[in-house]
């Protein structure tokens, strides 16, 4: 079955650049969304089809997806900014909405 | 605004069975496709199942098939899902999500609160 592979964790100084890593077959071949959720709250979407941000979502926020692994990246990260991160990826061949296995990003 | 309210959470004994509601308001229901997803406490996300518009296509989790069943009413704005044959590992927070474009999935870009399943003796 198609699975998708983050790290457990990343750690990031404030105003520092984090990476998210999302590792799949053929993952650049599919759309990747990414979710943040917060303890206690509902997950919020962050980045849609690999790059676009909702409306709302700042611009520190960016997304890619090249090859077998997609990327989330923060710029310029803030406290408020920590979180847990899971991608998604639909995968056709089984008609079933794949989540990363998520990554927490705690901001020194 | 957009609001999806859960709803029919509870303590069921492991074979027992539950139904869940999520209310939609703030949009066009009966435009968007609708998806249940559960997190089991400290876990991930794990996609459940997923209803087009219509009610004319439906998908799940290989996890839930042939035990859950998700449906809705546009009439009432309402999702559901029936849960049947319940076991300790179905326990978890679940959410309704919608999603606005399946020409581009996936992209759930609300989701409601969320409600609590235990399954438990």
């Amino acid at each position: 079955s198609f699975e998708l592979t983050q790290s457990p964790s990343v750690s990031v100084s404030p105003g520092q650049t984090a990476s998210i890593t999302c590792s799949g077959d053929e993952l650049g071949d599919k759309y990747v969304c990414w979710y943040q959720q917060k303890p206690g709250q509902s997950p919020v979407l962050v980045i849609y089809q690999d790059s676009k941000r909702p409306s709302g979502i700042p611009e520190r926020f960016s997304g890619s997806n090249s090859g077998n692994t997609a990327t989330l990246t923060i710029s310029g990260t803030r406290a408020m900014d920590e979180a847990d991160y899971f991608c998604q990826a639909w995968d056709s061949s089984t008609a079933s909405y794949v989540f990363g296995t998520g990554t927490r990003v705690t901001v020194l | 605004e957009v609001q999806l309210v859960e709803s029919g959470g509870g303590l069921v004994q492991p074979g027992g069975s539950l139904r869940l509601s999520c209310a939609a308001s703030g949009f066009t229901f009966s435009s968007y496709a609708m998806h249940w997803v559960r997190q089991a406490p400290g876990k991930g996300l794990e996609w459940v199942a997923y209803i087009s518009s219509g009610s004319s296509t439906i998908y799940y989790a290989g996890s839930v098939k042939g035990r859950f069943i998700i449906s809705r009413d546009n009439a009432k704005n309402s999702l559901y899902l029936q849960m049947n044959g319940l076991r300790a590992e179905d326990t978890a927070v679940y959410y309704c999500a919608r999603e606005p474009s399946i020409a581009a999935r996936p992209q759930f870009d609300y989701w409601g609160q969320g409600t609590l399943v235990t399954v438990s003796s």
